[in-house]
């Protein structure tokens, strides 16, 4: 297993343009997380999967941004009509559920510039 | 989840020890403390956790106080390849929502 694959890993793109980011999560593990972390800030939560169903969405989630994962396997991040704001690191990691001893496993993340 | 108080910086020479403290005055019986690192332009990486015994990995010693109410990770002989961001999070075990990540602790190993 080489661990949580995130593609690309940088994106450049216009203001206004959509943009997508795909995260293929460890194969065994049912939870998916997206993260967005900004220069000097730790990462900040935006919303998880448990198999293909998303269970919880940040108030950072705004109707510009749309997450799936239809079949409980790799999930995608839709930001549409990115604003200079968008500018961040998005991080996905991967967990299974109901293992303590489990810690999370993160990608390393996708780099959006919006110029 | 409660919250976690950590130094925003901290030096340690390459080779010596590398004591990152952590506070959690607010932790309830059930949560445990974890830590994460993000090393420039990683992903955090899982470093170790614990309830209220002391904890050891191949990466780091925790240390958790009797009231657990503040906690200690150690990296016994720290490398310049330490040199990350180190985070303290407190939640639930088997809870596995989100993580909340505070700013963390920038450690700097030096020559």
């Amino acid at each position: 297993d080489t661990g949580v694959s995130q593609n690309p890993r940088h994106k450049i793109t216009k203001r206004g343009q959509n943009v997508t980011f795909r995260c293929d999560p460890i194969s065994e593990h049912n939870r998916l997380y997206w993260y967005r972390q900004t220069l000097g800030q730790g990462p900040e939560f935006l919303t998880y999967f448990q198999n293909e169903a998303q269970l919880e969405k940040s108030r950072l989630l705004s109707d510009r941004f749309s997450a799936e994962r239809p079949k409980g396997s790799f999930s995608t991040l839709e930001i549409q009509r990115t604003e200079q704001g968008d500018s961040a690191m998005y991080l996905c990691a991967s967990s299974l559920e109901g293992n303590p001893n489990y810690g999370y496993t993160f990608g390393s993340g996708t780099r959006l510039t919006v110029v | 989840d409660a919250k976690t108080t950590q130094p925003p910086s901290m030096d340690c020479a390459e080779g010596r020890a590398a004591n990152l403290p952590c506070n959690h005055s607010t932790i309830s019986g059930n949560e445990y403390v974890y830590w994460y690192r993000q090393i420039h332009s990683q992903g955090p990486q899982y470093i170790i956790h614990g309830l209220k015994n002391n904890e050891t990995n191949e990466m780091a010693s925790l240390i958790i106080t009797e009231d657990r109410k503040s906690s200690t990770l150690i990296l016994p002989h720290a490398t310049l390849r330490d040199t990350a961001v180190y985070y303290c999070i407190v939640r639930v075990a088997g809870n596995t929502g989100k993580l909340i990540f505070g700013q963390g602790t920038t450690l700097q190993v030096k020559p």
